[in-house]
C-alpha cells in the first residue's frame, strides 16, 4: 500500500499561471482533503469531498477549484495563482469516522 | 465555534526531560481529540487520538487523556530523545455533520542531546 501520494513534490509558478495538484490514496477510503500549511498558521482546511461525487468548501477555498474524480482521486486547482497561495499543500483522506492520513505534501512557490 | 488552541512554540529540552504540550479546545457536541506529528519535510502521521471523556491515548511513550471539565487533551512524555524532535498538532473532529477536522497551529519540539 502506498498510502496517500501527491505530484508534484515541489512547483514555481509564476503569477497567473495555472496548475492542478494530484492526490491519490489506496486505503478505499471515502472522504479526502485538501489542506494548505502556512507559517504560524497550522493546517487550513481548504476543501475537502465526504463521499465519491461530493465536494464542500472549507475555510480557505477562495482562489481553489477542486475535482474528486473517483474514490481514489481528488485533485486541487489554482486557476490564476498567487504570491498569496504560497504554502505546502496536504492531501489526507480517511473513513468518514476515523483518523484522517496524510500525502508528503507539495512545497508550491508562487513568484 | 470550534476551534483548537495549543502552546506556542518552540519548545526546547535536554534528551531525557519530561515533555508537556499544552491543548485545549472550544467545540459543540462531544468531539473526537486527535494528536498528529509531523517530521521534516514528511506529512502528518497520526501519534495517538481520544474518542470520549476520560479516555488516555497512548503510542510510542506519548500520552493524553481527554479531559471533558478543562476541555483539555494535554500531551506528556516522561523522558524525551532526540528523535522525538518534530511538530505536534491538536486536533479535534467534529463528529456532527461534516466530520471536518479543526487543527491547532503546531507546536516545534527540539530535543537537544
Amino acid at each position: 500500500n502506498a498510502g496517500v501520494t501527491q505530484t508534484p513534490k515541489f512547483q514555481v509558478l509564476k503569477t497567473g499561471q495555472s496548475m492542478t495538484l494530484q492526490c491519490a490514496q489506496d486505503m478505499n477510503h471515502n472522504s479526502m482533503y485538501w489542506y494548505r500549511q502556512d507559517p504560524g498558521m497550522g493546517l487550513r482546511l481548504i476543501y475537502y469531498s465526504a463521499s465519491e461525487g461530493t465536494t464542500d468548501k472549507g475555510e480557505v477555498p477562495n482562489g481553489y477549484n477542486v475535482s474528486r474524480l473517483n474514490k481514489r482521486e481528488f485533485s486541487l486547482r489554482l486557476e490564476s495563482a498567487a504570491p498569496s497561495q504560497t504554502s505546502v499543500y496536504f492531501c489526507a483522506s480517511s473513513v468518514i469516522d476515523r483518523e484522517q492520513f496524510f500525502g508528503p505534501g507539495t512545497r508550491l512557490t508562487v513568484l | 465555534g470550534n476551534s483548537v488552541t495549543q502552546m506556542e512554540g518552540p519548545v526546547t529540552l535536554s534528551e531525557e526531560a519530561f515533555l508537556t504540550i499544552n491543548c485545549t479546545y472550544t467545540a459543540t457536541g462531544y468531539p473526537s481529540l486527535f494528536w498528529y506529528v509531523q517530521y521534516p519535510g514528511e506529512g502528518l502521521q497520526l501519534l495517538l487520538k481520544a474518542t470520549k471523556a476520560d479516555d488516555k491515548g497512548s503510542n510510542k511513550g506519548f500520552e493524553a487523556t481527554y479531559r471533558k471539565e478543562t476541555t483539555s487533551f494535554h500531551l506528556e512524555k516522561g523522558s524525551v530523545q532526540v528523535s522525538d524532535s518534530a511538530v505536534y498538532f491538536c486536533a479535534l473532529r467534529v463528529t456532527s455533520g461534516t466530520y471536518k477536522y479543526i487543527f491547532g497551529t503546531g507546536t516545534r519540539l527540539k530535543v537537544l542531546a
